[in-house]
């Protein structure tokens, strides 16, 4: 059971370059997330969706796309990479039931824009 | 927005002492959640409490959630170097929101020295 898969694992892009970051998840959950993760400041959620076809911005999209055309994937774009688009990225699916809301993270795509 | 806060950020101590991390924030969670990261992985879950009061152990770590819903910690007992990682606490969105999605604090990040 894979559970939810990025890739890439490392990427290096010049400023103004673009990219897609590849989410998939197995386990069927409905809701999927994309966080950036930077030194001393958590996790903080770019952009979400609640289901297929579905996405709602975050705390932090600018400069950011993403798109859920099938409930497995979610993918995150960069139009035109910025020095300040430098972090990791982790991708996240979550189900909901009752009161919980539980996540399981892929490992991080680790992002250097030069 | 809402906020979690987590103190200390950083934690350095001895293998054997016990410790307590904690995660605070002025909004009510429906759930409240622990993760642990390690270095170059994504964060896991740990527990998740639901209710105000809630009590749970897993082996030599104690989570605790508030009364109001709005605070938790985490104690561990006798610290092991397998305990060194960032633990994260995130907030469920409240059950009457459009998304259930998790707020993250910024992280403790905890080293156990043999």
């Amino acid at each position: 059971n894979a559970g939810v898969t990025q890739t890439p694992k490392f990427r290096v892009l010049k400023t103004g370059q673009s990219m897609t970051l590849l989410c998939a998840q197995d386990m069927n959950h409905e809701y999927m997330y994309w966080y950036r993760q930077d030194p001393g400041m958590g996790l903080r959620l770019i952009h979400y969706s609640v289901g297929e076809g579905t996405t709602a911005k975050g705390e932090v999209p600018d400069g950011y796309n993403v798109s859920r055309l099938k409930k497995q994937n979610f993918l995150l774009g960069l139009e035109s990479a910025a020095p300040s688009q430098t972090s990791v990225y982790f991708c996240a699916s979550s189900y909901y039931r009752g009161l919980r809301t539980e996540a399981f993270f892929g490992q991080g795509t680790r992002l250097t824009v030069v | 927005t809402q906020l979690l806060e987590q103190s200390p950020q950083f934690l350095s101590i001895q293998e054997g002492e016990n410790l307590t991390v904690y995660c605070n924030s002025s909004s009510v969670f429906s759930s409240l959640q622990w993760y642990r990261q390690e270095p170059g992985e994504g964060p896991v879950l740990l527990v998740t409490v639901v209710t105000g009061g809630e009590v749970k152990k897993l082996k030599r770590l104690t989570f605790q959630f508030g009364d109001a819903r709005k605070d938790s910690s985490l104690h561990i007992t006798a610290a092991q170097p397998g305990d060194t990682g960032l633990y994260l606490c995130a907030g469920g969105g409240p059950s009457s929101g459009s998304a259930r999605q998790l707020t993250f604090g910024s992280g403790t990040q905890l080293t156990v020295l043999p």
